[in-house]
C-alpha cells in the first residue's frame, strides 16, 4: 500500500513559533502537495512540488515556506505561526501524470495560541 | 480559473435509501475528476477516478457516473458505514486538485 505518513496528529504552538510540518510517502512519486482544510473553506492548495529542490505556490501561499531535499520528503514550514494558521494540514503525492489518484496522509491538526 | 461545486453540502438518509450526491465543474480543459472518502479527524481516501464524459466505475455501494459538466456519485442502499464527507476535485492544466467543498453524508439505522 501506498503509504503518506506526517509526523505528528496534533500540534500545538504558540504565536511567533517557527513550525515545521513533516511529510514522507514510500512509493517514488515525483508529486508532493501541501493543502490546508478548514470548515466551509474545503482543501486549498498552500504549496506543491514536481521534483526534488523545485516547488510552486498554490492558492494561499503567503506566510508558509516548504522544503523538499529529497524525493521522499516534503516539509511545510510556518515561518511565524499566527492564530488563523490553526488548522487541518494534509500532506498528498502522486505519479508525475497525477493519474490514478493522489494519495493523502492522515493529517496534522495545528493549533496556534 | 477551475470551479467545483458540490451539492447539497449535507444529506441525511435512511439506511437502505439511494441517492446520488452531485459535483458540477467548469474546467479549461478536464485531465481527471476525482472522488474521495474522508472520515471525520482522517485524511481523504481515494475512491474513483474518471477521465472522459460517459465513464462509470462501481466500488461496492458507490457508482461514479460523468459527464461534459458534472459527475454523480450513487449510492445504492447506502449502510451507517457510509457515513463520512464524500469530496469531488478535479484536475485541468497543472499538476495539482482543486477540490470541493464536499458533501456530508450521514446514514442513519
Amino acid at each position: 500500500d501506498v503509504k503518506v505518513t506526517q509526523s505528528s496528529r496534533y500540534l500545538v504552538k504558540r504565536t511567533g513559533e517557527k513550525v515545521f510540518l513533516e511529510c514522507v510517502q514510500d512509493m517514488d512519486h515525483e508529486n508532493m502537495f501541501w493543502y490546508r482544510q478548514d470548515p466551509g473553506l474545503g482543501l486549498r492548495l498552500i504549496y506543491f512540488s514536481y521534483d526534488v529542490k523545485m516547488k510552486e505556490k498554490g492558492d494561499i501561499p503567503e506566510g508558509y515556506s516548504v522544503s523538499r531535499e529529497k524525493k521522499e520528503r516534503f516539509s511545510l514550514i510556518l515561518e511565524s505561526a499566527s492564530t488563523n494558521q490553526t488548522s487541518m494540514y494534509l500532506c498528498a503525492s502522486s505519479p508525475l501524470d497525477g493519474g490514478y489518484g493522489y494519495t493523502f496522509g492522515s493529517g496534522t491538526r495545528l493549533t496556534v495560541v | 480559473e477551475d470551479q467545483v461545486t458540490q451539492s447539497p453540502e449535507a444529506l441525511r438518509l435512511q439506511e437502505g435509501e439511494s441517492s446520488s450526491l452531485n459535483c458540477s465543474y467548469t474546467v479549461s480543459g478536464l485531465r481527471g475528476l476525482f472522488w474521495y472518502r474522508q472520515d471525520p479527524g482522517k485524511g481523504p481516501e481515494f475512491l474513483f477516478t474518471l477521465y472522459s464524459a460517459g465513464e462509470e466505475k462501481e466500488k461496492e455501494r458507490l457508482k461514479a457516473t460523468l459527464t461534459k459538466k458534472e459527475s454523480f456519485l450513487h449510492i445504492t442502499a447506502p449502510k451507517p458505514e457510509d457515513s463520512a464527507t464524500y469530496l469531488c476535485a478535479v484536475q485541468s492544466s497543472g499538476y495539482a486538485l482543486n477540490f470541493g467543498k464536499g458533501t456530508s453524508l450521514l446514514v442513519t439505522p
